[in-house]
Protein backbone atom coordinates (compact mmCIF):
# COMPACT_ATOMS: atom_id res chain seq x y z
CA UNK A 1 0.00 0.00 0.00
CA UNK A 2 1.48 3.08 -1.03
CA UNK A 3 1.78 5.70 1.64
CA UNK A 4 2.26 9.76 1.58
CA UNK A 5 4.19 11.48 4.14
CA UNK A 6 4.33 15.82 3.91
CA UNK A 7 6.72 17.02 6.31
CA UNK A 8 8.02 20.49 6.87
CA UNK A 9 7.84 23.75 9.44
CA UNK A 10 4.34 24.40 10.32
CA UNK A 11 4.98 28.12 10.76
CA UNK A 12 6.43 29.95 7.71
CA UNK A 13 6.95 34.34 8.29
CA UNK A 14 5.66 36.69 6.13
CA UNK A 15 8.06 37.14 2.90
CA UNK A 16 9.66 33.85 3.23
CA UNK A 17 9.88 30.59 1.53
CA UNK A 18 8.01 27.50 2.61
CA UNK A 19 9.34 24.31 2.18
CA UNK A 20 7.89 20.98 2.08
CA UNK A 21 8.39 17.47 1.36
CA UNK A 22 6.82 14.37 0.84
CA UNK A 23 7.82 10.85 1.36
CA UNK A 24 6.99 8.08 -0.58
CA UNK A 25 6.64 4.89 1.02
CA UNK A 26 5.12 1.24 -0.20
CA UNK A 27 6.04 1.76 -3.36
CA UNK A 28 8.75 3.50 -5.87
CA UNK A 29 8.40 7.27 -7.19
CA UNK A 30 9.36 5.73 -10.48
CA UNK A 31 7.47 5.74 -13.52
CA UNK A 32 4.54 7.81 -11.78
CA UNK A 33 3.69 11.98 -11.69
CA UNK A 34 3.23 13.82 -8.34
CA UNK A 35 1.36 16.58 -7.27
CA UNK A 36 1.39 18.96 -4.70
CA UNK A 37 -2.37 20.42 -4.24
CA UNK A 38 -3.41 23.17 -0.99
CA UNK A 39 -6.63 24.27 0.53
CA UNK A 40 -7.12 26.87 2.64
CA UNK A 41 -8.86 26.63 5.94
CA UNK A 42 -12.46 25.87 5.16
CA UNK A 43 -12.13 26.54 1.37
CA UNK A 44 -11.56 24.72 -1.65
CA UNK A 45 -8.89 22.55 -3.50
CA UNK A 46 -6.15 24.15 -5.53
CA UNK A 47 -3.38 21.95 -7.13
CA UNK A 48 0.16 23.81 -7.20
CA UNK A 49 2.05 21.61 -9.54
CA UNK A 50 3.56 18.42 -10.19
CA UNK A 51 6.70 16.62 -11.47
CA UNK A 52 7.94 13.44 -12.94
CA UNK A 53 10.25 11.13 -11.35
CA UNK A 54 12.11 12.05 -14.17
CA UNK A 55 12.21 15.65 -12.97
CA UNK A 56 10.23 16.94 -15.57
CA UNK A 57 7.63 19.56 -13.93
CA UNK A 58 4.22 21.74 -14.75
CA UNK A 59 3.02 24.21 -12.54
CA UNK A 60 -0.38 26.62 -12.09
CA UNK A 61 -0.18 29.37 -13.82
CA UNK A 62 -1.19 31.59 -11.05
CA UNK A 63 1.59 30.23 -8.63
CA UNK A 64 3.86 29.54 -11.40
CA UNK A 65 6.92 32.74 -10.41
CA UNK A 66 6.76 31.56 -6.96
CA UNK A 67 6.71 27.59 -6.80
CA UNK A 68 9.64 24.90 -7.43
CA UNK A 69 9.09 21.27 -7.47
CA UNK A 70 11.69 18.85 -7.19
CA UNK A 71 12.62 15.05 -6.82
CA UNK A 72 14.95 13.15 -5.10
CA UNK A 73 14.05 9.16 -6.40
CA UNK A 74 17.29 8.17 -4.58
CA UNK A 75 15.09 8.74 -0.98
CA UNK A 76 11.71 8.86 -2.41
CA UNK A 77 10.96 12.12 -2.21
CA UNK A 78 9.71 15.19 -3.98
CA UNK A 79 9.73 18.70 -2.63
CA UNK A 80 7.62 21.76 -2.42
CA UNK A 81 9.29 25.27 -2.27
CA UNK A 82 7.04 28.08 -2.11
CA UNK A 83 8.64 31.72 -2.14
CA UNK A 84 7.61 35.30 -0.87
CA UNK A 85 4.28 33.70 0.66
CA UNK A 86 1.66 36.12 2.50
CA UNK A 87 -0.91 34.85 4.68
CA UNK A 88 -3.40 33.98 1.47
CA UNK A 89 -0.62 31.23 1.63
CA UNK A 90 -2.01 29.56 4.82
CA UNK A 91 -3.03 25.88 3.96
CA UNK A 92 -3.10 22.56 4.31
CA UNK A 93 -0.72 21.04 1.66
CA UNK A 94 -1.27 18.02 0.26
CA UNK A 95 0.88 15.21 -1.46
CA UNK A 96 -1.03 13.23 -4.05
CA UNK A 97 0.23 10.41 -6.91
CA UNK A 98 -1.35 10.51 -10.16
CA UNK A 99 -2.23 7.62 -12.69
CA UNK A 100 -0.65 8.85 -15.70
CA UNK A 101 -0.94 6.65 -19.29
CA UNK A 102 1.09 7.56 -22.70
CA UNK A 103 2.90 10.47 -20.71
CA UNK A 104 -0.74 11.73 -19.98
CA UNK A 105 -1.34 12.60 -16.25
CA UNK A 106 -5.05 11.35 -14.83
CA UNK A 107 -6.15 11.23 -11.50
CA UNK A 108 -5.01 11.44 -8.03
CA UNK A 109 -5.03 7.87 -6.28
CA UNK A 110 -3.12 8.18 -3.76
CA UNK A 111 -3.04 11.32 -1.16
CA UNK A 112 -0.71 12.18 1.91
CA UNK A 113 -2.64 13.16 5.19
CA UNK A 114 -1.97 16.71 4.49
CA UNK A 115 -0.12 19.25 6.59
CA UNK A 116 -1.06 22.68 7.88
CA UNK A 117 1.27 25.53 6.90
CA UNK A 118 0.44 28.59 8.86
CA UNK A 119 1.86 32.43 7.45
CA UNK A 120 2.47 34.09 10.46
CA UNK A 121 4.85 36.68 11.90
CA UNK B 1 -8.57 27.29 -17.21
CA UNK B 2 -11.04 24.62 -17.63
CA UNK B 3 -13.67 25.62 -15.05
CA UNK B 4 -15.84 23.38 -12.98
CA UNK B 5 -19.07 24.43 -11.18
CA UNK B 6 -20.63 22.11 -8.64
CA UNK B 7 -24.51 22.43 -7.68
CA UNK B 8 -25.30 22.65 -5.13
CA UNK B 9 -23.19 24.06 -2.74
CA UNK B 10 -24.75 22.11 0.01
CA UNK B 11 -27.24 19.36 0.29
CA UNK B 12 -29.16 17.36 3.03
CA UNK B 13 -30.89 14.02 2.25
CA UNK B 14 -32.21 11.63 4.80
CA UNK B 15 -30.50 7.99 5.32
CA UNK B 16 -31.68 5.46 2.94
CA UNK B 17 -32.46 8.10 0.14
CA UNK B 18 -30.83 9.17 -3.13
CA UNK B 19 -27.87 11.95 -3.03
CA UNK B 20 -26.85 13.46 -6.77
CA UNK B 21 -24.20 16.60 -7.21
CA UNK B 22 -24.12 17.95 -10.45
CA UNK B 23 -20.51 19.24 -11.55
CA UNK B 24 -20.68 21.21 -15.30
CA UNK B 25 -17.11 21.97 -16.87
CA UNK B 26 -16.57 25.02 -19.29
CA UNK B 27 -15.28 23.00 -22.13
CA UNK B 28 -15.88 19.76 -22.93
CA UNK B 29 -13.86 17.12 -20.79
CA UNK B 30 -14.62 14.47 -23.78
CA UNK B 31 -11.24 13.33 -25.31
CA UNK B 32 -11.45 12.29 -29.25
CA UNK B 33 -8.79 10.34 -28.56
CA UNK B 34 -10.03 7.51 -27.09
CA UNK B 35 -13.68 8.43 -26.03
CA UNK B 36 -13.18 9.11 -22.12
CA UNK B 37 -14.43 11.64 -20.16
CA UNK B 38 -11.17 13.16 -18.03
CA UNK B 39 -13.41 13.45 -14.77
CA UNK B 40 -13.21 12.24 -11.25
CA UNK B 41 -14.84 12.71 -8.21
CA UNK B 42 -13.40 12.84 -5.05
CA UNK B 43 -14.82 12.48 -1.19
CA UNK B 44 -13.37 14.51 1.63
CA UNK B 45 -14.25 13.83 5.16
CA UNK B 46 -13.63 16.08 8.24
CA UNK B 47 -9.84 16.31 9.13
CA UNK B 48 -9.11 13.61 6.04
CA UNK B 49 -7.71 14.16 2.44
CA UNK B 50 -9.39 13.40 -0.55
CA UNK B 51 -10.38 10.40 -1.33
CA UNK B 52 -10.69 8.84 -4.72
CA UNK B 53 -14.15 7.64 -5.63
CA UNK B 54 -14.61 7.55 -9.54
CA UNK B 55 -12.23 7.81 -12.26
CA UNK B 56 -13.25 8.33 -16.57
CA UNK B 57 -16.83 9.80 -15.03
CA UNK B 58 -18.10 6.59 -14.33
CA UNK B 59 -15.16 3.89 -13.27
CA UNK B 60 -15.93 3.07 -9.58
CA UNK B 61 -12.41 2.84 -7.54
CA UNK B 62 -11.52 -0.37 -6.04
CA UNK B 63 -13.40 -0.64 -2.59
CA UNK B 64 -15.81 2.27 -3.20
CA UNK B 65 -19.27 1.04 -2.49
CA UNK B 66 -21.75 0.63 -5.32
CA UNK B 67 -23.93 3.07 -3.79
CA UNK B 68 -21.80 5.41 -5.65
CA UNK B 69 -21.48 6.01 -9.24
CA UNK B 70 -20.50 8.78 -11.70
CA UNK B 71 -22.20 9.42 -14.82
CA UNK B 72 -22.23 12.03 -18.00
CA UNK B 73 -20.10 13.15 -20.54
CA UNK B 74 -19.05 16.42 -22.33
CA UNK B 75 -19.23 19.09 -19.78
CA UNK B 76 -22.35 17.72 -17.37
CA UNK B 77 -21.39 14.79 -14.95
CA UNK B 78 -23.37 13.72 -11.78
CA UNK B 79 -22.62 11.69 -8.91
CA UNK B 80 -25.21 9.65 -7.60
CA UNK B 81 -25.24 8.25 -4.17
CA UNK B 82 -28.46 5.46 -3.98
CA UNK B 83 -28.80 5.18 -0.12
CA UNK B 84 -27.14 7.63 1.73
CA UNK B 85 -25.74 6.09 4.62
CA UNK B 86 -24.16 8.40 7.42
CA UNK B 87 -20.79 7.78 6.95
CA UNK B 88 -21.53 9.53 3.62
CA UNK B 89 -21.66 12.79 5.19
CA UNK B 90 -18.78 15.44 3.20
CA UNK B 91 -18.06 17.31 0.83
CA UNK B 92 -17.41 16.18 -2.65
CA UNK B 93 -15.11 17.45 -5.42
CA UNK B 94 -15.08 16.80 -9.29
CA UNK B 95 -11.76 17.20 -10.73
CA UNK B 96 -11.29 17.78 -14.62
CA UNK B 97 -7.28 16.38 -15.71
CA UNK B 98 -8.54 16.62 -19.28
CA UNK B 99 -6.36 20.01 -19.61
CA UNK B 100 -3.41 19.91 -16.94
CA UNK B 101 -2.97 23.44 -17.26
CA UNK B 102 -4.17 24.06 -14.64
CA UNK B 103 -5.83 20.69 -12.92
CA UNK B 104 -8.88 22.41 -11.71
CA UNK B 105 -11.42 21.36 -9.26
CA UNK B 106 -14.89 22.21 -8.68
CA UNK B 107 -15.93 24.31 -5.19
CA UNK B 108 -16.53 21.34 -3.60
CA UNK B 109 -20.34 20.27 -2.44
CA UNK B 110 -21.45 19.63 1.31
CA UNK B 111 -23.68 16.44 2.18
CA UNK B 112 -25.27 16.17 5.34
CA UNK B 113 -28.19 14.11 6.50
CA UNK B 114 -31.50 15.25 6.84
Amino acid sequence: QVQLQESGPGLVKPSETLSLTCTVSGGSINNYYWSWIRQPPGKGLEWIGYIYYSGTTNYNPSLRSRVTVSVDTSKNQFSLKLSSVTAADTAVYYCARHLSGDSIIYYLDYWGQGTLVTVSS
Amino acid sequence: DIVMTQSPDSLAVSLGERATINCKSSQSVLSGRNNKNYLSWYQQKPGQPPKLLVYWASTRESGVPDRFSGSGSGTDFTLTISSLQAEDVAVYYCQQYYSILPITFGQGTRLEIK
